[in-house]
């Protein structure tokens, strides 16, 4: 079964560093998409980026970017240059061919000064 | 505001009522989907459009949801004789028809936060 895992539950940076969220995930599909979506308290889900199985490049979007290791099945987020404005949760999901999106659980990211 | 917009916010009922949930997808967005969040958790798949027609049901949606988009624009999601379990927000998405076998993305409303007594 389609699967995606998000073992961080919550994450702490300082403002202006770098910080990568992971999320593993589980397809039998050959074709299939991986997105990041940010979810503030306002309980919104924001699109951040998104990686196809296919795409040889790592995807970027500004300050977003997509580590994505198809041989280890890991679509890793990196944020570069924390702002207080990042603070949120981060949600890690896969669109395969039925076109609904599996997401997993979620990381708290926290920004400090 | 060119944004999927939900309708309502909020919504408090109590154990028994019917509640109906309003979702406008961004215009000319063919795909509507409706998913539900409880806390602590990610959204999870319940119904997907294409135009007027429902062409996916998750198990999730028992006989007491019923979800309409009946001229292929705005959405509706019904639930019957509410239970508390049903407490959840509410989120519905949009995006275009998939062309030229790229994926599209899916881009999602403010969300409906049900509450049952």
């Amino acid at each position: 079964a389609q699967k995606i895992t998000q073992t961080q539950p919550g994450m702490f940076v300082q403002e202006k560093e770098a910080v990568t969220l992971d999320c593993t995930y589980d397809t039998s599909d050959q074709s299939y998409g991986l997105f990041w979506y940010k979810q503030p308290s306002s309980g919104e889900m924001i699109f951040l980026i998104y990686q196809g199985s296919y795409d040889e490049q790592n995807a970027t979007e500004g300050r977003y970017s997509l580590n994505f290791q198809k041989a280890r099945k890991s679509a890793n987020l990196v944020i570069s240059a924390s702002q207080l404005g990042d603070s949120a949760m981060y949600f890690c999901a896969m669109r395969e061919a039925t076109d609904k999106l599996i997401f997993g659980t979620g990381t708290r990211l926290q920004v400090f000064p | 505001d060119t944004g999927v917009s939900q309708n309502p916010r909020h919504k408090i009922t109590k154990r028994g009522q019917n509640v109906t949930f309003r979702c406008d997808p961004i215009s000319e967005h063919n795909r509507l989907y409706w998913y539900r969040q409880t806390l602590g958790q990610g959204p999870e798949f319940l119904t997907y459009f294409q135009n007027e027609a429902q062409l996916e049901k998750s198990r999730l949606l028992s006989d007491r949801f019923s979800a309409e988009r009946p001229k292929g624009s705005f959405s509706t999601l019904e639930i019957q004789r509410t239970e508390q379990g049903d407490s959840a927000m509410y989120l519905c998405a949009s995006s275009p028809f998939r062309s030229s076998g790229r994926t599209d993305t899916q881009y999602f409303g403010p969300g409906t936060r049900l509450t049952v007594l």
